[in-house]
């Protein structure tokens, strides 16, 4: 069974923290991204990465990096969170090419 | 303009009625189209992909592609309570950029 996990379901921090949220997939896929999503907005593209040390920005990428060494990690890391951040985040996977995404469970982060 | 357009909804159809859903999209690169069905507080699942043009069936889905007209939609046969959801549509180019529009929500009414 294929799994993308996120490392936290709910997740409480204060502003000015630094965040990490982490993804990890079971697939070999090459591909992951990260997502984030508010009502009425749909998924937006935060990052995506191709391939080990490999990354494009998305959509909205400010006040957000990526990390990814291990092809099965994927890292979102908020440099210093704000509370225009608290949202859900979604980090999802696919094989390279023009494939089925798997989703992690989601994390659902509030900045206070 | 964003890149991936969706009627937001919400879409309310009769149980049993035809429910029909539109998205089109910017990127003349995009190769392949997919919908995705998410549940309130579940994450996206796939339950269409199509990758060329005319209509593709499965079940009581059918995707219809016209890259020409940058255009996609998914209908639903059969409505049924079970379908209440909202609906991304979800475009991807060449190198899998993988981009979702709003999503469009369905309320199947019994």
């Amino acid at each position: 069974d294929v799994k993308v996990t996120q490392s936290s379901r709910y997740l409480v921090k204060r502003t000015g923290e630094k965040v990490f949220l982490e993804c990890v997939q079971d697939m070999d896929h090459e591909n992951m991204f990260w997502y984030r999503q508010d009502p009425g907005l749909g998924l937006r593209l935060i990052y995506f990465s191709y391939d080990v040390k490999m990354k494009e920005k998305g959509d909205i990428p400010e006040g957000y990096s990526v990390s990814r060494e291990k092809k099965e990690r994927f890292s979102l890391i908020l440099e210093s969170a704000s509370t225009n951040q608290t949202s859900m985040y979604l980090c999802a996977s696919t094989e390279q090419g023009n494939t089925e995404a798997f989703f992690g469970q989601g994390t659902r982060l509030t900045v206070v | 303009q964003k890149e991936v357009e969706q009627n937001s909804g919400p879409l309310s159809v009769p149980e049993g009625a035809i429910a029909s859903l539109n998205c089109t999209y910017s990127d003349r690169g995009s190769q392949s189209f997919f919908w995705y069905r998410q549940y309130s507080g579940k994450s996206p699942e796939l339950i269409m992909s199509i990758y060329s043009n005319g209509d593709k069936e499965d079940g009581r889905f059918t995707a219809q592609l016209n890259k020409a007209s940058q255009y996609v939609s998914l209908l639903i046969r059969d409505s049924q309570p079970s379908d209440s959801a909202t609906y991304l549509c979800a475009p991807t180019n060449s190198w899998g950029k993988l981009q979702f529009g709003a999503g469009t929500q369905v309320v199947v009414t019994p």
